[in-house]
C-alpha cells in the first residue's frame, strides 16, 4: 500500500520564522511531488511542484526533494499568519497519493 | 478561482434522499475527479474519469454513482446515504496527459451533511 505521511502537527511558529513542514513516501517509483495548501473550509490549492532532486525555490516557499531518502519537504521563510492553513504533500505515480496534512499555526 | 466549478456548496440531506452533486472544468483538462475528505484524513480518491471513460474506482459503495457526460461535466449521484458519508466532496481536473509532472485544479468543495 502506498503511503504519504506527514506530520499532522500542530507545528507552530512565530511571525517571520522558518517554517519547516516534512513529508516522507513509501515508494520509490513516485516521479512527481506536489505541496498544496488549504485553508479551514476551504479546498487545496497548489503551492509548489517538484520532480528533481535538490532544492526548488518561488518567493518565500522552498520546496526541497531527496529522493534516495524518499523524503519531501517545504520551508516557508518569513512566515505569516496568513501561512496558517493546513499543508498537503503528495506524490505522483500513475495517480495522486496524498498525506493527511500538516496544520501550521504562525502567531503574531 | 482555479477554472473549476462545484455546486452546491453545502447540501444536508436525509439518509433516504437522492441528491447529485455537479462539478464543471473551465480549463480544457481531460480528466476528472471526485474525492472525498473526512477530518483528519487523507484526500481519499473516489472516480477518475479520462476522456469521459471511468478508469478507476476504488471500491466505493454502490450509494455513491459518478457520471461524466463530456469532458467539461463530471456529476456524483447520492442515493441512501449513510451518516458517515458527510464529509467535503471534491472535484479536481487535471490535463489528463502521461506527463506526471501535471497537477490537479481543484474545485471549491460541497460540504455534505447527512442526517
Amino acid at each position: 500500500q502506498k503511503e504519504v505521511e506527514q506530520n499532522s502537527g500542530p507545528l507552530s511558529v512565530p511571525e517571520g520564522a522558518i517554517a519547516s513542514l516534512n513529508c516522507t513516501y513509501s515508494d520509490r517509483v513516485s516521479q512527481s511531488f506536489f505541496w498544496y495548501r488549504q485553508y479551514s473550509g476551504k479546498s487545496p490549492e497548489l503551492i509548489m511542484s517538484i520532480y528533481s532532486n535538490g532544492d526548488k525555490e518561488d518567493g518565500r516557499f522552498t520546496a526541497q526533494l531527496n529522493k534516495a531518502s524518499q523524503y519531501v519537504s517545504l520551508l516557508i521563510r518569513d512566515s505569516q499568519p496568513s501561512d496558517s492553513a493546513t499543508y498537503l504533500c503528495a506524490d505522483y505515480f500513475n495517480k495522486f497519493y496524498f498525506g493527511s496534512g500538516t496544520k501550521l499555526n504562525v502567531k503574531p | 478561482e482555479t477554472g473549476v466549478t462545484q455546486t452546491p456548496r453545502h447540501l444536508v440531506m436525509g439518509m433516504t434522499n437522492k441528491k447529485s452533486l455537479k462539478c464543471e472544468q473551465h480549463l480544457g483538462h481531460n480528466a476528472m475527479y471526485w474525492y472525498k475528505q473526512s477530518a483528519k484524513k487523507p484526500l481519499e480518491l473516489m472516480f477518475v474519469y479520462s476522456l469521459e471513460e471511468r478508469v478507476e474506482n476504488n471500491s466505493v459503495p454502490s450509494r455513491f454513482s459518478p457520471e461524466c457526460p463530456n469532458s467539461s461535466h463530471l456529476f456524483l449521484h447520492l442515493h441512501t446515504l449513510q451518516p458517515e458519508d458527510s464529509a467535503l466532496y471534491l472535484c479536481a481536473s487535471r490535463k489528463g496527459s502521461a506527463a506526471s509532472t501535471d497537477t490537479q485544479y481543484f474545485g471549491p468543495g460541497t460540504r455534505l451533511t447527512v442526517l
